[in-house]
């Protein structure tokens, strides 16, 4: 039972464009939701995180959008830049009894081409 | 500042086997976990700590162990490896359980 899912395996832009990232989730109790960036043979990075009681969060190119009723949340890259190309993975977290634990999609692999 | 540091990065074992994967921050930080990451899966949570002495499971504990005995190590056992435990581990920590978590470059394990 995948509580979150990223459905696009892959996306290809060019630079300078928009790069759009999508994940859904079925979990009501998820209340914190993050993107994590990773290259090959390294650990995933913190990009950027949204609070279930916001809809909107902007750190320079990056901004992530979530949709609580739709249970949607997407993440824009805005210009593309072809050292954006990585995997990007959705997570979230939910309170209460699960405390710091995430719960992660199966990723999506950007590629931005010059 | 290293961060969270894994080793081994790589590491070939035999089914039945058993192996510590090592996990160490310099952060100072309180709560550390343990993922898994297969393909088409993304990262799953094997085991977690919240502070030195405490440890719980996550999503897929079964065929690990973990103990918390310092702040600074959370070391991950494998007790009698199976080929179902190949996968690439990662160790991450984090000020608190709110808080972003930073994560080690991984340990690829394989098992024959």
């Amino acid at each position: 039972d995948q509580q979150v899912k990223q459905n696009s395996p892959s996306l290809s832009v060019q630079e300078g464009r928009i790069s759009i990232l999508n994940c859904d989730y079925t979990n009501s109790m998820f209340d914190y939701f993050l993107w994590y960036k990773k290259y090959p043979a390294e650990g995933p990075t913190f990009l950027i995180s949204i609070s279930s009681i916001k809809d909107k969060n902007e750190d320079g190119r990056f901004t992530v959008f979530l949709n609580k009723s739709a249970k949607h949340l997407s993440l824009h890259i805005v210009p593309s830049q072809p050292g954006d190309s990585a995997v990007y993975f959705c997570a979230a977290r939910g309170g209460g009894t699960s405390y710091g634990k995430l719960t992660f999609g199966q990723g999506t692999i950007l590629t931005v081409h010059p | 500042n290293a961060g969270v540091t894994q080793t081994p990065k790589f590491q070939v074992l035999k089914t039945g086997q058993s192996m510590t994967l090592q996990c160490a921050q310099d952060m100072n930080h309180e709560y550390m976990s343990w993922y898994r990451q297969d393909p088409g899966m993304g990262l799953r949570l094997i085991h977690y700590s919240v502070g030195a002495g405490i440890t719980d499971q996550g999503e897929v504990p079964n065929g690990y162990n973990v103990s918390r005995s310092t702040t600074e190590d959370f070391p991950l056992r494998l007790l009698s490896a199976a080929p179902s435990q190949t996968s690439v581990y990662f160790c991450a920590s984090s000020y608190d359980g709110n808080q972003p978590q930073h994560f080690g470059d991984g340990t690829r394990l394989s098992i024959l």
